[in-house]
């Protein structure tokens, strides 16, 4: 069973469009996020949930829009699309959101490319 | 924003032999994290180092902790293929609400 899953695993689209990526954790942790790595493979964090509410709200454009409808889930929105936005994007769960211990789980990336 | 600076970029080896990557950082850590991603998956844990000097084995990579918590090394013993990968080290705060900051890692390519 995936513990930490991510749809679509591509995203392929024009400049300008809106796009949302999936996630969605079987784990039961409390705390979720989302990270943007780029082509240079620099991994940072953008947005971070605990219960449902951000905590973590890192300089992100406002273009970017995270949802979490339940522990569970944290999707994100993004609206008018642009180059530079042309990553990878993962998504991540923890049981906490302190604790130097505690573990990041991350699913496995979306892909995403705007042309 | 501590920088955290990850040596080599990329190494490139023979099965059998040993590699050693670093992670430094100018400030006291305050506690850091190993992870290795393999292509087109996200990064995995491999250890959390939190006292200064400590050193933690998993299998054949060792990895210590500086004294002064400034600087970490992973040490990977008899390299296999299976150990081609992104070895990225990621401080943990203890005032950021699990906020994970990343070096820009280190590529890994060992050849059969």
């Amino acid at each position: 069973d995936t513990a930490v899953s991510q749809t679509p695993k591509y995203l392929v689209t024009q400049m300008g469009n809106d796009k949302s990526i999936k996630c969605e954790q079987n784990l039961g942790h409390d705390t979720m996020y989302w990270y943007k790595q780029d082509s240079k493979k620099f991994l940072k964090i953008m947005f971070s949930y605990n219960n449902k509410e951000l905590i973590i709200n890192e300089t992100v454009p406002n273009r970017f829009s995270p949802k979490s409808p339940d522990k569970a889930h944290l999707n994100l929105h993004i609206n008018s699309l642009e180059l530079g936005d042309s990553a990878v994007y993962f998504c991540a769960s923890s049981q906490t959101s302190g604790g130097v211990l505690d573990e990041q789980f991350f699913g496995p990336g979306t892909r995403l490319t705007v042309l | 924003t501590q920088l955290l600076e990850q040596s080599p970029q990329f190494l490139s080896i023979q099965e059998g032999e040993n590699l050693t990557v670093y992670c430094n950082s100018s400030s006291v850590f305050s506690s850091l994290q190993w992870y290795r991603q393999e292509p087109g998956e996200g990064p995995v844990l491999l250890v959390t180092v939190v006292t200064g000097g400590e050193v933690k084995k998993l299998k054949r990579l060792t990895f210590q902790f500086g004294d002064a918590r400034k600087d970490s090394s992973l040490h990977i013993t008899a390299a296999q293929t299976g150990d081609t990968g992104l070895y990225l080290c990621a401080e943990k705060t203890t005032d950021s609400w699990g906020k994970l900051q990343f070096g820009a890692g280190t590529q890994v390519v060992v050849t059969p």
